[in-house]
């Protein structure tokens, strides 16, 4: 069935540092896929998407890039906060005859600084 | 986009009881809203899908007679856990939107004792 995968956490990492997070996906059609980042005691946010293969989704200095021929979205940043700090999401959505979203396990994320 | 909120934000009851959930959307009219459980460092899944006048769609190994749903109005949907145990302590979410684009409320946090 469609599935998110996403690398385990916790990523710890010191400011300024690159962040990548890991997240392929199986899907029989053609999803739309999508970040949601979850800030401590709060609900879940859009980060960002992208809807076709080799569109690229970006917010916030943050990037991923829809990678059909490798099922993956990696989630990017060049220069990380303490800010950044929180459990981003990988998550896909499909029309079933209605629109259905199916998220990865969420990878949480330690800014140091 | 869209606000949605949620009350109460967090809840502690007595096994056994009943516990209303209230999923408010505040600028959109929400013919559709879903309902999501989080257990602690795990993903969201999905409970079940809210249509506003008619019955909820229950997703498989949910009990609907258990997660009780209303979806009465365009801008309100409840959800009640019934005689709740221990088990179903968790972070219950909702969402609603257009399409793939969903917003998120900041979620309720219940403890069964």
């Amino acid at each position: 069935g469609d599935s998110v995968t996403q690398m385990e956490g916790p990523v710890t990492l010191s400011e300024e540092a690159f962040l990548t997070i890991n997240c392929t996906y199986t899907a029989t059609g053609y999803p739309s896929l999508f970040w949601y980042v979850q800030y401590p005691g709060e609900g879940l946010q859009l980060l960002l998407k992208a809807t076709k293969a080799d569109d690229k989704g970006s917010n916030k200095g943050f990037e991923a890039t829809y990678r059909k021929e490798t099922t993956s979205f990696h989630l990017e940043k060049g220069s990380v906060q303490v800010s950044d700090s929180a459990v981003y999401f990988c998550a896909l959505t499909i029309n079933t005859g209605g629109f259905k979203t199916i998220f990865g396990a969420g990878t949480r994320l330690f800014v140091k600084a | 986009g869209a606000v949605v909120s949620q009350h109460p934000s967090r809840v502690i009851c007595k096994s056994g009881t009943s516990v209303k959930i209230e999923c408010r959307s505040l600028d959109f009219q929400a013919t559709t809203m879903f309902w999501y459980r989080q257990f602690p460092k795990q993903s969201l899944m999905l409970m079940a899908t809210s249509n506003e006048g008619s019955k909820a769609t229950y997703e498989q190994g949910v009990e609907k007679d258990k997660f009780l749903i209303n979806h009465a109005s365009l801008t309100l949907s409840t959800l009640t856990v019934t005689s709740a145990h221990p088990e179903d302590s968790s972070f219950y979410i909702c969402s609603t939107g257009e399409g793939e684009t969903q917003y998120f409320g900041p979620g309720t946090r219940l403890l069964v004792l």
